[in-house]
């Protein structure tokens, strides 16, 4: 099983750009797909997007315009950079391992967006 | 967009019962690429049966997943304490990747 560990900033300003950082351990990030989820607190999970590990990208079309997920192989990472934040974008966000089923997840990061 | 609808919102049961929570989609998903799984409180989702009907590894025995098509059933045999959670459906069939508005199953 891999781990999966997340990091970024907690607290993002309106307008600004949300940065999420999830490192593997375990694996090689190159053999699989990576994907993120939401969860606004209290309320359900919206899928967000995954990348392929050929590097081609699959997003939520509610989300489309404004997000962007990377992996930089060199460090065992993958990224998630959504811009323009607005207070609806509140929410724990999860990092995980595939493009369907979700064994492997990270803990969490609760983003707050507000100024 | 696949809409998947979950059934009852909350369920009310004690320890030994058994627990049959309900997936409906709005179109069939391919495949039967429907998954489920189980959040508790300040924790994330843990994988519990993919493909309708496998097993996630570690998963006990009482939990078992069954349908086809539109409606999908997640079964959990006997509760234990520890199933008392929230529980989602989520759909990998098609895209966007869809997930139902959880149930949750409560201690009566």
């Amino acid at each position: 099983q891999m781990q999966l560990q997340q990091s970024g900033p907690g607290l993002v300003k309106p307008s600004e750009t949300l940065s999420l950082t999830c490192t593997v351990s375990g694996g090689s990030i190159s053999s699989y797909s990576w994907s993120w989820i939401r969860q606004p607190p209290g309320k359900g999970l919206e899928w967000i997007g995954y990348i392929y590990k050929g590097g081609n990208t699959n997003y939520n079309p509610s989300l489309k315009t404004r997000v962007t997920i990377s992996v930089d192989t060199s460090k065992n990472q993958f990224s998630l950079n959504l811009m323009s934040v607005t207070a609806a974008d509140t929410a724990i966000y999860y990092c995980m391992r595939g493009n369907g089923w979700y064994a492997d997840w990270g803990q969490g990061t609760l983003v707050t967006v507000s100024s | 967009e696949i809409v998947l609808t979950q059934s009852p919102g909350t369920l009310s049961l004690s320890p030994g019962e058994r627990a049959t929570l309900s997936c409906r989609a709005s179109q069939s998903v391919n495949n039967n690429y429907l998954a489920w799984y189980q959040q508790r409180p300040g924790q994330a989702p843990r994988l519990l049966i993919y493909g309708a009907s496998s097993r996630a590894t570690g998963i006990p025995d009482r939990f078992s997943g069954s349908g086809s098509g539109t409606d999908f059933t997640l079964t959990i045999s006997r509760l234990e304490p520890e199933d008392f959670a929230v529980y989602y459906c989520q759909q990998y069939g098609g895209s966007p990747l869809t997930f139902g508005g959880g149930t949750k199953v409560e201690i009566k």
